[in-house]
């Protein structure tokens, strides 16, 4: 079974518009960490946000928010007033365990995003 | 932040061949760091938990033999593609944590782009 679920297809924004992209994930640890990464065409892995399975409050970074859904096991990414730049591939990615140095991370099959001027 | 790099960032050879990937930790040490490989269009897909001082963890279906690491130092691991083939051609990207609170996310590096003719 899939352990992280993207099933959108090829996404796409209008400038400015705020854009919602899912993830869905299976695991049976309570201690888990969710991700998400920005692959833009460069190849490089951007890291955008984290939210850690007991962290109460949505986590957020600038323009990025994850709306996490504990009982529905989804960590959906939300981007607000898209930019130009924010066309790329992104994933979804899941830590399980605790500690971040010697964990690995599972990634969804990603999604890709595009922004119409 | 914690930067990683990789080194060659893009490389061509000729079937046969082997292939030598540095990914270096350049502030900090990494006593795990991790290998994956990533086909066009596709996911990233775990190949090996590079472990310093030890042997490396290889995922299922991933051949040792073809695919060796060394993971000599704390700022250092390597992964030689032996006798490569056209088959191998793909994005080889590392990651590793410091290790030190706050520090969540994995770190990439930029990647090597193998093309094996």
């Amino acid at each position: 079974a899939q352990k992280i679920t993207q099933t959108q297809p090829g996404m796409f924004v209008q400038e400015k518009e705020a854009v919602t992209l899912d993830c869905t994930y299976d695991t049976s640890d309570q201690s888990y960490g969710l991700f998400w990464y920005k692959q833009p065409s460069s190849g490089e892995m951007i890291f955008l946000i984290y939210q850690g399975s007991y962290d109460e409050q949505n986590a957020t970074e600038g323009r990025y928010s994850l709306n996490f859904q504990k009982a529905r096991k989804s960590a959906n990414l939300v981007i607000s007033a898209s930019q130009l730049g924010d066309s790329a591939m992104y994933f979804c990615a899941m830590r399980e365990g605790y500690t971040g140095a010697n964990s690995k991370l599972t990634f969804g099959k990603g999604i890709t995003l595009s922004v119409r001027p | 932040g914690a930067v990683v790099s990789q080194h060659p960032s893009r490389v061509i050879c000729k079937s046969g061949t082997s292939v030598k990937i540095e990914c270096r930790s350049l502030d900090f040490q990494a006593t795990t760091m991790f290998w994956y490989r990533q086909f066009p269009k596709q996911s990233l897909m775990l190949m090996a938990t590079s472990n310093e001082g030890s042997k490396a963890t290889y995922e299922q279906g991933v051949e040792k033999d073809k695919f060796l690491i060394n993971h000599a130092s704390l700022t250092l691991s390597t992964l030689t593609v032996t006798s490569a083939h056209p088959e191998d051609s793909s994005f080889y990207i590392c990651s590793a944590n410091p290790g030190l609170a706050g520090y969540n996310e994995q770190f990439f590096g930029p990647g090597t782009r193998l093309t094996v003719l």
